[in-house]
């Protein structure tokens, strides 16, 4: 069975320090890797995917992550972070023959601090 | 432009009673999604629709929930009976193409309480 891992429920850093957020999959079957950010009340919103290519993904607001095949990871990262990265993060996996669905990992809550 | 649309935002509902839920997806979008999000089960997809058809409804919990699209932009998703474990926030994706690469989008939930 296919299962996504997020290494970390909850992860405290001050503003303007790096930060990873860890991701590990286990498929049988070759996957597409996701990272959503959901904010307090809100629903989700992509950060980036891999599909193929490059391993390093570059999204939206400074984040980018990196797809390590043997390990099956894909981490997400940030150099410096911001108070309004706070929010919650989500690994996903899509399986190339399994349509469009989605499974997530269990998320991470980023809270920044000052 | 307008993304997911979902109503109502908040439902509070007694035990045994119908629940419906409605979506509107992004105009343009072929493929539906709902999900549900607990903090127990975490994110989980119930069922997906492609060009208005049910693709993949197994995660569906029980009889009690079904899902229809009865258009292109629209689709509800019916609990009956309701139960106190129902209650969870209820998410609607939608994306442009059928796919596994696809970038969905989601609209704000659904907040469900059962009493």
């Amino acid at each position: 069975a296919q299962s996504v891992t997020q290494l970390d429920s909850q992860v405290p850093v001050f503003e303007e320090a790096p930060v990873e957020l860890r991701c590990n999959y286990s498929s049988s079957v070759s996957v597409y890797l996701f990272w959503y950010v959901q904010y307090p009340n809100q629903g989700l919103q992509l950060l980036l995917k891999y599909l193929s290519g490059s391993t390093l993904v570059k999204g939206i607001n400074g984040f980018e992550a990196e797809f390590n095949k043997s390990q099956t990871s894909f981490h997400l990262r940030k150099p410096s972070v911001h108070i309004s990265d706070t929010a919650e993060y989500f690994c996903a996996v899509a399986l190339y023959n399994q349509g469009g669905k989605l499974i997530f990992g269990q998320g991470t809550e980023l809270s920044v601090k000052p | 432009d307008a993304g997911v649309i979902q109503s109502p935002r908040h439902e509070v509902t007694e035990m045994g009673q119908e629940v419906t839920l409605r979506c509107k997806p992004i105009s343009g979008h072929n493929s539906l999604f709902w999900y549900r999000q607990t903090m127990m089960r975490g994110l989980e997809l119930l069922i997906y629709f492609n060009n208005n058809v049910p693709i993949d409804d197994s995660g569906m919990p029980e009889d009690r929930f079904s899902a229809k699209m009865p258009n292109a932009s629209f689709s509800t998703l019916k609990i009956q009976p309701s139960e106190p474990r129902d209650s969870a926030v209820y998410f609607c994706a939608s994306s442009f193409r059928p796919g596994p690469q696809e970038t969905q989008y989601f609209g704000p939930g659904t907040r469900l309480l059962v009493l």
